[in-house]
C-alpha cells in the first residue's frame, strides 16, 4: 500500500460545527503532516508530527487541533471555523520527519467549506 | 529561510510541444527537491524526487534535473499531451530540516 487515504473527500459545515477530518497510511511512514492550500496558492504547512509526537505547529489558530493516535492515524479536529478557513486540507507522510530520501506522499485532500 | 520560485506562472503551448518548467530555492543547502503534479481541486502527485547528490532524474516524458549549487532545477516534459494540463509544483527539503518548501507553481495547459 504507497497511498494516503483522507476522509472525507468533502465536507461542509457551519461556523457552530465540530467535525474531523481523518488520514491514513499503511507504508510505515514515522512522520505525517497537514498542509492546508487556499486557490491558486501552494500548500502551507499547519502542523507536523514525528513519531507521533507533534513536533511543530506553524501557529496555527487553536480552533484546529491536530490528533495522532496511533503512527497510522491523524486526525485534524475543528471547531467554530471561520468562512475563510474554508480550503483543500492536505495530510502527506514521509518514512522519517523531513528529511526523507523517500520523499512525502500526499493524500487527495478533503475539500472544506464553512458556511 | 528558504524561498522557492517558479517560472513562469502560467504557460499555454499547442500538444507536441517540448517544454521547460524552472525552479529556484534561495538556500543551496538542500537536502533533496520534488516535483509534483496538482489536477484543480485535487491531491498532490509526486512526478520526479531528485536527491541533493543527484543530477537529474527521468520518468517516462520526465526529466528532471537539478544544480544545487546555483539553486536551480528544471523539469523538462518531452512531447506535451492535452493530459499533462495541470498545475506544476517545485518543493524542497534543505538541510536545516526545515519541512516540504513549495513554490507558487506553474499552471500549464496544453492545447489539442
Amino acid at each position: 500500500d504507497t497511498e494516503v487515504t483522507q476522509t472525507p473527500k468533502h465536507l461542509v459545515m457551519g461556523m457552530t460545527n465540530k467535525k474531523s477530518l481523518k488520514c491514513e497510511q499503511h507504508m510505515g511512514h514515522r512522520a505525517m503532516y497537514w498542509y492546508k492550500q487556499k486557490a491558486k496558492k501552494p500548500p502551507e504547512l499547519m502542523f507536523v508530527y514525528s513519531y507521533e509526537k507533534l513536533s511543530i505547529n506553524e501557529s496555527v489558530p487553536s480552533r484546529f487541533s491536530p490528533e495522532c493516535p496511533n503512527s497510522s492515524l491523524l486526525n485534524l479536529h475543528l471547531h467554530a471555523l471561520q468562512p475563510e478557513d474554508s480550503a483543500l486540507y492536505l495530510c502527506a507522510s514521509s518514512q522519517h520527519p523531513r528529511a526523507d530520501p523517500g520523499g512525502y506522499t500526499f493524500g487527495s485532500g478533503t475539500r472544506l467549506t464553512v458556511v | 529561510k528558504q524561498e522557492v520560485t517558479q517560472i513562469p506562472a502560467a504557460l499555454s503551448v499547442p500538444e507536441g510541444e517540448n517544454l521547460v518548467l524552472n525552479c529556484s530555492f534561495t538556500d543551496s543547502a538542500i537536502y533533496n527537491l520534488q516535483w509534483f503534479r496538482q489536477d484543480p481541486g485535487k491531491g498532490l502527485t509526486s512526478l520526479l524526487l531528485i536527491q541533493s547528490s543527484q543530477r537529474e532524474q527521468t520518468s517516462g516524458r520526465l526529466n528532471a534535473s537539478l544544480d544545487k549549487s546555483s539553486g536551480r532545477s528544471t523539469l523538462y516534459i518531452a512531447a506535451s499531451q492535452p493530459g499533462d494540463s495541470a498545475t506544476y509544483l517545485c518543493a524542497v527539503v534543505d538541510s536545516g530540516n526545515t519541512p516540504l518548501v513549495f513554490g507558487k507553481g506553474t499552471r500549464l495547459s496544453v492545447i489539442a
